[in-house]
């Protein structure tokens, strides 16, 4: 079964940095495309970031390009986010997502996890 | 960037019926490399993480019910479920995965009458 789950959240002041964390299992993890997606309260979606299989390529929407760095660790089967010069327009829900095959679309999503960027 | 104009903005319907959701690209999203349509369609429940219904505007995903369609081509597409049943209430978003930056419409309220 495929499982992803995510850590890290919390709150932070504006400005200063967090990583979040995401433990795959249930697939061969080093195969796949991996993916940050985020969900600000009661909003929509909003693609974060996206990691090819070696990690050699990255991918970003200007809004968080130069603030947002994805990384994985395919030996520990972990995704990860780091986050500097947070604001409080990158309140959200963080969710880690597969990518399914050559499509650039999640097909699997772990539950998410909280950041409040706030003073 | 690519913008997705999704509508309605809700729309509640009884149990037994169907329902049409809409989505609009600013470009097409034709691959003239495959002739594949690069629109996927998700589901999120309250309180849950989003799920793939559709990839490719027409593929359904593994496990999803048939009452779930996909259609459309180059820069609309629409989403029809249906019988609609009481478990289908929730939000769907479509989401062009033809180029980077990736980008959702604003999704669609479902609410069962």
């Amino acid at each position: 079964e495929v499982q992803l789950v995510e850590s890290g959240g919390g709150l932070v002041q504006p400005g200063r940095s967090l990583k979040l964390s995401c433990a795959a299992s249930g697939f061969t993890f080093s195969n796949y495309y991996m993916a940050w997606v985020r969900q600000a309260p009661k909003k929509g979606l909003e693609w974060v970031a996206t990691i090819s299989t070696s990690g050699s390529r990255t991918y970003y929407p200007d809004s968080v390009k130069g603030r947002f760095t994805i990384s994985r660790d395919n030996a520990k089967s972990s995704l990860y986010l780091q986050m500097n010069s947070l604001k409080s327009e990158d309140t959200a829900t963080y969710y880690c997502a597969r990518i399914l095959g050559f499509t650039m679309a999640g097909d699997y999503w772990g539950q998410g996890v909280m950041v409040t960027v706030s003073s | 960037d690519i913008v997705m104009t999704q509508s309605p903005f809700s729309l509640a319907v009884s149990e037994g019926e169907m329902v049409t959701i809409n989505c609009k690209s600013s470009q097409s999203l034709l691959s003239s490399g495959n002739q594949k349509n690069y629109l996927a369609w998700y589901q999120q429940k309250p309180g849950q993480s989003p799920k793939l219904l559709i990839y490719y505007a027409s593929t359904r995903q593994s496990g999803v019910p048939d009452r779930f369609i996909g259609s459309g081509s180059g820069t609309d597409f629409t989403l029809t479920i249906s019988d609609v049943q009481a478990e289908d209430l929730a939000d769907y978003y479509c989401l062009q995965h033809y180029s980077y930056p990736l980008t959702f419409g604003s999704g669609t309220k479902l609410e069962i009458k």
